[in-house]
């Protein structure tokens, strides 16, 4: 069964670099094919994808955030890591990790909430 | 940029099909993958590559994808349908994903 967990600060301050880490259980970022994304939910509004790293490491990213984005992994722990520069209160919503495989989200974590503020 | 377009509301009421489009330039090309999210609740995939549906999710729901819509159509809706449900596609030529707006469906 793979399970992601989303962790990282429930609050950032304005202008501040917030660091989300994704861990993921029952798969391994160093399968073939295996990808894992980054997305979004401002409170009351539509999901938003942010970021993707595939198993070997190519990224993609948000084309209007691709200048305040960086995703990496750690395979040794079997985690992503977003990191996503110069906060401000309208990035304020839930950050959500998924395993991509095929062009799909096939399960997703139960998401961390972020306020920045 | 690639743009995705829902219907922002459904309502249906129990036992009737509920139908939810998700409209895109040429979407016939690509393969519509459809989320449920229940409310305080993380997606979930209810149906990949247009039609395809995870072990999970009930046969009431299925797809189509032909011309400039998708559509998801949920036969028999039970009040545990009642959800957002969002459309997402591969946009090749950005190299990204697009997700639409996303549909509240009401079950009345």
């Amino acid at each position: 069964q793979i399970t992601l967990k989303e962790s990282g600060p429930t609050l950032v301050r304005p202008t501040q670099t917030l660091t989300l880490t994704c861990t993921l259980s029952g798969i391994s970022l160093s399968t073939s094919g295996v990808g894992v994304g980054w997305i979004r939910q401002p409170p009351g509004k539509a999901l938003e994808w942010l970021a993707l790293i595939y198993w070997d490491e190519t990224t993609r990213y948000r084309p209007s955030l691709r200048n305040r984005l960086t995703i990496g992994q750690d395979t040794s722990k079997n985690q992503v890591v977003l990191n996503m520069t110069n906060m401000d209160p309208v990035d304020s919503g839930t950050y959500s990790c998924a395993h991509y495989n095929g062009d799909v989200f096939h399960v997703w974590g139960l998401g961390t909430t972020v306020t920045v503020s | 940029s690639y743009v995705l377009t829902q219907p922002p509301s459904v309502s249906v009421a129990p036992g009737q099909t509920a139908t939810i489009t998700c409209g895109g330039n040429n979407i016939g090309d690509k393969r519509v993958h459809w989320y449920q999210q229940r409310p305080g609740q993380a997606p979930v995939l209810v149906l990949s590559g247009d039609n395809d549906r995870p072990s999970r999710i009930p046969v009431r729901f299925s797809g189509s994808n032909p011309g400039n819509t998708a559509t998801l159509k949920i036969v028999r809706v039970e009040l545990g349908d009642e959800a957002d449900y969002y459309c997402q596609v591969w946009e090749s030529s950005g190299d990204h994903v697009v997700f639409g707006g996303g549909t509240k469906l009401t079950v009345l």
